[in-house]
């Protein structure tokens, strides 16, 4: 079945520690995407990369990484995890960049620093 | 500052016919869209609109006032398979997406 991937689903992890939530679509969308979702507010950019090779920052990128060696595969990267990025993380594509159409998420990365 | 306006949570009657409404003050508008996203999951798109007017795909219609700011997505003939989370999104001048919090649709029988 086409869609995306985010692995793990869920995580506890130890504050400073390092972790990379996995990201992966079959459908060959030009653009990724990695939000955040947490209580009370809108999903929020992290990261997106409109074409493989690119990336751009979004609304709130500090302490988080990410790499598009290619078309499938977008990783997000805690260098050194902190509490406040204990939140619900989902990966999503669209056929272009810019936001042009409609967006396809994975299941969502349930990920809580302590 | 952008900004995305839903209510919290509406509560209504299976069967009956509900309206959720969402307003927005962006750095221009490039189109709305409206996504469900059931607990748990991951949102799911239902309908974009980028030209003033009421859009309609079976049970569910969106509308939009860009004059006003404004939008709504209309649910009628509510079935308990309807209760989520509903999230209202603009894209703004830069083609980036603002969402707004959601609003909790809880239907009771």
């Amino acid at each position: 079945i086409a869609g995306i991937t985010q692995a793990p689903t869920s995580q506890i992890l130890a504050a400073g520690r390092r972790m990379t939530l996995r990201c992966t679509q079959d459908m060959r969308h030009n653009a990724m995407y990695w939000y955040r979702q947490d209580l009370g507010l809108g999903l929020r950019l992290i990261h997106y990369s409109n074409t493989a090779g690119t990336t751009g920052k979004g609304e709130v990128p500090d302490g988080y990484s990410v790499s598009r060696a290619n078309t499938d595969d977008f990783p997000l990267t805690l260098a050194s995890a902190v509490p406040s990025q204990t939140s619900v993380y989902f990966c999503a594509s669209s056929r272009t960049g810019g936001d042009t159409g409609e967006l396809f998420f994975g299941e969502g990365s349930r990920l809580t620093v302590l | 500052g952008q900004n995305i306006d839903q209510p919290t949570e509406m509560t209504a009657t299976e069967g009956a016919i509900v309206q959720i409404n969402c307003t927005y003050q962006t750095s221009g508008f490039n189109g709305l869209f409206w996504y469900q996203q059931h607990a748990g999951e991951a949102p799911t798109f239902l309908s974009y609109n980028v030209l003033d007017g009421l859009e309609e795909k079976g049970r569910f219609s969106s509308f939009l006032s860009r004059s006003k700011g404004y939008s709504y997505l209309l649910l009628k003939e509510l079935q308990m398979k309807d209760s989520a989370s509903y999230l209202c999104a603009v894209r703004d001048s830069n083609y980036q997406l603002i969402w707004g919090a959601g609003t909790k649709l809880i239907i009771k029988p």
